[in-house]
């Protein structure tokens, strides 16, 4: 079956710096994208990873490597505002995405 | 207007009521998605509609029915819902299925079944 791990919850200081890990087994890949989500809130694209390497966009960073089947999304100078859920999803070799149950990050002052 | 549009944004309804989700989108896509996502789960695809066209259906009960009128509209149809199915709704958009592009998504709907 295709599946996707993350961590159920992380907690980071303010200021700080945080990084949350995403494992992938899936049937083929065709990319692979972080999502953050607000509570209440709609998800929100962030990054998107095709190639091995690091995306970095601002104060947020994408790493993938299709060998290990591994990712993680990168926070540099915690705010509070990023309180949030991030969510990684696979596109497969159908292009058919595969999610994870997304990682609750808690930001403390 | 924002990308993709949900209503309502909260629902409170009996195991016997019939009601509908709507979900706009002015991003000019052509794909349009219903998700399910409930507590520390991954989001579950329901329905997918590619050019009006419904092209996934990932075994939903009976008791959920979309509605694609056109490429900026759909609809869920909800009807004799379990108290299982309370959940956040949401609907989400791209281009077009089967390019990989990214999803937009709407704010969602926030369903309880009593």
């Amino acid at each position: 079956g295709q599946n996707i791990d993350q961590p159920t919850e992380m907690t980071a200081t303010e200021g700080a710096i945080v990084q949350i890990n995403c494992t992938y087994q899936t049937s083929g890949f065709n990319g692979l994208f972080w999502y953050q989500q607000h509570a209440g809130e709609a998800p929100t694209f962030l990054s998107y990873n095709v190639l091995d390497g690091l995306e970095e966009k601002g104060r947020f960073s994408s790493f993938l490597s299709r060998s290990k089947g591994y990712s993680y999304l990168l926070l540099k100078e915690l705010q509070m505002k990023d309180s949030a859920s991030y969510l990684c999803a696979v596109t497969d070799s159908n292009y058919q995405l595969i999610w994870g149950a997304g990682t609750k990050l808690i930001i403390k002052p | 207007e924002t990308g993709v549009t949900q209503t309502p944004r909260h629902l409170v309804m009996g195991m016997t009521n019939k009601k509908s989700l709507k979900c706009e989108q002015h991003l000019g896509h052509n794909a349009m998605y219903w998700y399910k996502q409930s507590a520390k789960k991954p989001l579950e695809l329901m329905f997918v509609y590619n050019f009006k066209e419904q092209t996934e259906n990932n075994s939903v009960p009976s008791r959920f029915s979309p509605e694609c009128p056109n490429s900026s509209h759909l609809f869920l149809h909800l009807h004799t819902l379990q108290p299982e199915d309370s959940a956040l709704y949401l609907c989400a958009s791209s281009h077009t299925r089967g390019e990989g592009g990214e999803l937009f998504f709407g704010e969602g709907s926030r369903l309880t079944v009593l």
